[in-house]
């Protein structure tokens, strides 16, 4: 069993549109994040969540929003999807905050075009 | 502060060689400095970790040295193999950060037979 899945697995859309890109641990973790990967490698945190609760929102765009339904799931929706967006997005999840032992996803390629 | 330097950017070294890696932090609040491996396609994954109470740890073919006095970490990986080629990224965090990671930019190992 995947322990942090995400899908879509590669996402291409227009420049304007709005997407969604869903994630799933099933590690009974507390807590889940958003990193962004460019295209030099550089993984940038994003969003955490610790039981459904926002605990950091790093000076990220409005256009993007996270929820989390409960405490296995955390999405990542896009409004407006501009060039810049292009990257890879790895979801994320650890215990209790706890900075030991991040269980990455296998990350969602998106390209805007 | 909030930045982890890493270097060098690429490596290429030969079966059997000891790559190493070095990183550097600012912020003497960190507390945990964790090493990822990333092969392509997929996500980074957890491979070894140091507190600063320690000047060095092994596990396996992997050690971390860590440098406490001069805010410096390092990854050796001995006998090297082919399979270890992939992406090797360090870390830092600190407690009341809500696990927040903060990466170093990277760097690409390549062990040829």
């Amino acid at each position: 069993d995947t322990a942090v899945s995400q899908t879509p697995k590669y996402l291409v859309t227009q420049m304007g549109n709005d997407k969604s890109i869903k994630c799933e641990q099933n590690l009974g973790h507390d807590t889940m994040y958003w990193y962004k990967q460019d295209s030099k490698k550089f993984l940038k945190i994003m969003f955490s969540y610790n039981n459904k609760e926002l605990i950091i929102n790093e000076t990220v765009p409005n256009r993007f929003s996270p929820k989390s339904p409960d405490k296995a799931h955390l999405n990542l929706h896009i409004n407006s999807l501009e060039l810049g967006d292009s990257a890879v997005y790895f979801c994320a999840s650890s215990q209790e905050g706890s900075h030991w032992g991040y269980t990455f996803g296998s990350g969602t390629r998106l390209t805007v075009v | 502060q909030q930045q982890v330097k890493q270097s060098p950017q690429s490596l290429i070294v030969q079966k059997g060689g000891i790559p190493i890696i070095n990183c550097a932090y600012e912020n003497t609040a960190f507390d945990y400095f964790p090493w990822y491996q990333q092969f392509p396609g997929k996500g980074p994954a957890l491979l070894i970790a140091i507190r600063p109470d320690v000047s060095e740890k092994k596990e396996g073919r992997f050690t971390i040295s860590f440098n406490k006095s001069a805010k410096q970490f390092s990854l050796h990986i001995m006998d090297s193999q082919p399979g270890d080629s992939a992406t090797y990224f360090c870390a830092a965090s600190r407690q009341g950060a809500a696990g927040k990671l903060i990466f170093g930019t990277g760097t690409r190992l390549q062990v040829f037979p």
